[in-house]
């Protein structure tokens, strides 16, 4: 089984500013796919961002980035210009390609006003 | 937009009972999954199903089955429930097949208390 691992629990950040997710992943796969999925309070689980390992260029969504490490099996999601909607709990989630995905513990996001 | 409803937001049963829950997707994906969320797990798969009347099982199968009689529903049973199977269910579903790590779209959650 893939072992996705987010170190951090909670976060908080002020509105406008930055705050950075970490995620990690343990695989023996070359090609994989890697997500951000965003759970919004009482509001149902949305994509934010995928990231296909065979591809160097990191992904980009508006304000959201990712730093995609291949070597260092690190997969950072960057939240630019927080929004007080972008207060939510984040899972990172990783898949060999095939229907089935394993999901991090998740790291709930705070944004204050 | 991708549709996915689940057919309670609360749900309240006592132990032994036997429980469904149902989840429907309105965009003719072929693939349909059940997880359970909990604090610290993150989610967890149940049951996947990828076809009318195919399903596999997931990560944590045991104590539940699940039923695919249309392509749009997906039927979570707990067969006799218990205190343990109290969590947050929630339901998925992809357009591609088994060979493809296409985005889920995520029904609103049923939680499942059982006393």
């Amino acid at each position: 089984a893939q072992t996705v691992t987010q170190s951090q629990p909670e976060m908080s950040v002020q509105e406008a500013e930055t705050v950075t997710l970490s995620c990690t992943y343990d695989t023996s796969e070359s090609n994989y796919y890697l997500f951000w999925y965003k759970q919004p309070p009482s509001r149902q689980m949305i994509l934010v961002i995928r990231q296909e390992a065979y591809k160097q260029q990191n992904a980009t969504e508006n304000r959201f980035s990712v730093n995609f490490q291949k070597a260092a099996k690190s997969f950072s999601l960057k939240i630019s210009d927080s929004q007080l909607g972008d207060t939510a709990m984040y899972f990172c989630a990783f898949s060999r390609n095939d229907y089935k995905l394993s999901f991090g513990a998740g790291t709930t996001v705070t944004v204050r006003a | 937009d991708v549709k996915v409803t689940q057919s309670s937001r609360y749900l309240v049963k006592r132990t032994g009972e036997k429980v469904f829950l149902e989840c429907v997707q309105d965009m003719d994906h072929e693939n349909m999954f059940w997880y359970r969320q909990d604090p610290g797990l993150g989610l967890r798969l149940i049951y996947f199903s990828y076809d009318v009347k195919m399903k596999e099982k997931g990560d944590i199968p045991e104590g539940y089955s699940v039923s695919r009689e249309k392509k749009e529903r997906f039927s979570l049973i707990l067969e006799s429930a218990s205190t343990n199977q109290t969590s947050m269910y929630l339901c998925a579903s992809s357009l591609l097949g088994l060979a493809a790590a296409d985005t889920q779209y995520f029904g609103p959650g049923t939680r499942l208390t059982v006393l």
